[in-house]
């Protein structure tokens, strides 16, 4: 089976440039996460949806960030206009929700930014 | 801030020995997680323990939780160099479906 699909691997682009990064959710699950990863500040949880609808997004840095998810197959993080400070490794991941077993989550290998 | 806080930073060991890894929480939680990721790649689930387990065993990791102290300890033994990577502990709290990682151990398994 396929996993968590994120693209570009790699992007550089320059300040003030818009960035989108795009995922493709294990098929059947029914959450989606996006997060980002630096040195400095580890491993942040952005936003994440359940059932295509975004339940928390108090990870998101500012109103450059937005995130969709117009079907179950599919997201979008837009950074807009992107700074030198958004480079990060952004990972989206998914999982299926089921109960009180655990939300164990599966990794895409991530996009790696570079804004110069 | 970090709901998980991992020590220590990263651990240096040769292959054969066992590497302990701990992590400490803040509030509440259902389950813990740990997760390993490889340099450059992405983050992949290892084992989970529910907060009324004591220990677990999978393979050549073991994982304890101790609710009252709020932390978990990752252990592998017989270590490999291919154990080389940074493993990460996670947690939802409140029972929410946001998970939460901590910090992390940088783990180095030199031949």
């Amino acid at each position: 089976d396929a996993g968590v699909i994120q693209s570009p691997r790699h992007e550089v682009t320059e300040m003030g440039q818009e960035v989108t990064l795009r995922c493709k959710p294990i098929s059947g699950h029914n959450s989606l996460f996006w997060y980002r990863q630096t040195m400095m500040r580890g491993l942040e949880l952005l936003i994440y949806f359940n059932n295509n609808v975004p339940i928390d997004d108090s990870g998101m840095p500012e109103d450059r960030f937005s995130a969709k998810m117009p079907n179950a197959s599919f997201s979008t993080l837009k950074i807009q206009p992107s700074e030198p400070r958004d480079s990060a490794v952004y990972f989206c991941a998914s999982s299926f929700r089921t109960g009180s077993v655990g939300n164990t989550i599966y990794f895409g290998e991530g996009s790696w930014l570079t804004v110069v | 801030s970090q709901q998980g806080e991992e020590d220590p930073q990263a651990l240096s060991i040769q292959e054969g020995e066992n590497a302990t890894m701990n992590c400490s929480y803040k509030t509440s939680i259902n389950n813990l997680q740990w997760y390993r990721q490889n340099s450059g790649r992405g983050l992949v689930h290892l084992i989970l323990i529910r907060s009324n387990e004591r220990e677990k065993h999978s393979g050549r990791l073991r994982v304890t939780l101790d609710t009252s102290k709020k932390s978990s300890s990752l252990l592998i033994t017989a270590s490999r160099a291919a154990d080389t990577a940074s493993y990460f502990c996670a947690t939802e709290p409140g029972g929410g479906n946001k998970l939460t990682f901590g910090t992390g151990t940088q783990l180095k398994v030199e031949l």
